[in-house]
């Protein structure tokens, strides 16, 4: 069956640190993979996808960059994390019914 | 580009009493409709979904209804419980990319 890492659970950065959140699926081969930020508004703000290993799509202009080095990893990245960056943080995967599959998500507090 | 409205954004309803989250929608071309129950502090769980295809799909307490000609699905849930009180988000995808466009979620609380 398939499967959706995500870590860690928690994080507390301070203004300016790097940011490296990683997201892995097991189970199934090429999938779409997503990053998503909720704030505490609670709306799902798509930041980037991914079709395939070294294919990315930004969504939203911001400080953050996505990388996809294996055909199941996705990493969500920072050089410099800002205040506004706090959020939590969800990975997800597609399978071929369009079906979203999520992570249990990163809590990113920036300090 | 496609569009998702969500309501109401918070429900609050007694224990056994039913409740129903719409959710409008602007793509002609959208063929998927998922929902999906968010616990505090964990990601969004898909409960049901419903394609195009058909108009109504039902799972033991919930069921889902959707109206393609008006663009506009409903999630009913009966007999409610207070594990039902989440976040519930409805979106749309299918269309001609790989993305699915959430509402905003509506605030579900079921008081016992």
């Amino acid at each position: 069956s398939q499967t959706i890492h995500q870590w860690p659970a928690t994080l507390v950065q301070p203004v300016g640190s790097p940011l490296s959140l990683e997201c892995t699926v097991e189970g199934t081969s090429n999938p779409n993979l997503y990053w998503y930020r909720q704030a505490a508004g609670r709306g799902l703000q798509l930041l980037f996808y991914s079709v395939g290993i070294g294919q990315i799509s930004s969504e939203v202009p911001q400080n953050l960059s996505a990388s996809r080095p294996q055909d199941r990893q996705f990493i969500l990245s920072s050089k410099k994390l800002l205040l506004s960056d706090s959020g939590f943080y969800l990975c997800a995967w597609r399978g071929g019914n369009y079906g979203y599959t999520f992570g249990s998500g990163t809590r990113l507090t920036v300090v | 580009g496609e569009n998702v409205e969500q309501h109401p954004s918070t429900l609050s309803v007694q224990e056994g009493d039913s409740a129903v989250i719409k959710c409008t929608y602007s793509d002609s071309a959208s063929n998927y409709f998922p929902w999906y129950k968010q616990e505090l502090g964990k990601g969004p769980q898909l409960i049901i979904d419903i394609r195009s295809n058909v108009g109504e799909k039902k799972d033991q307490r919930i069921a889902v209804t959707l109206n393609k000609t008006a663009k506009h699905f409903s999630l009913h849930i009966t007999e409610t419980q207070p594990e039902d009180s989440a976040v519930y988000f409805c979106a749309e995808g299918g269309g001609s990319n790989y993305k699915l466009t959430f509402g905003k979620g509506t605030l579900l609380t079921v008081n016992p």
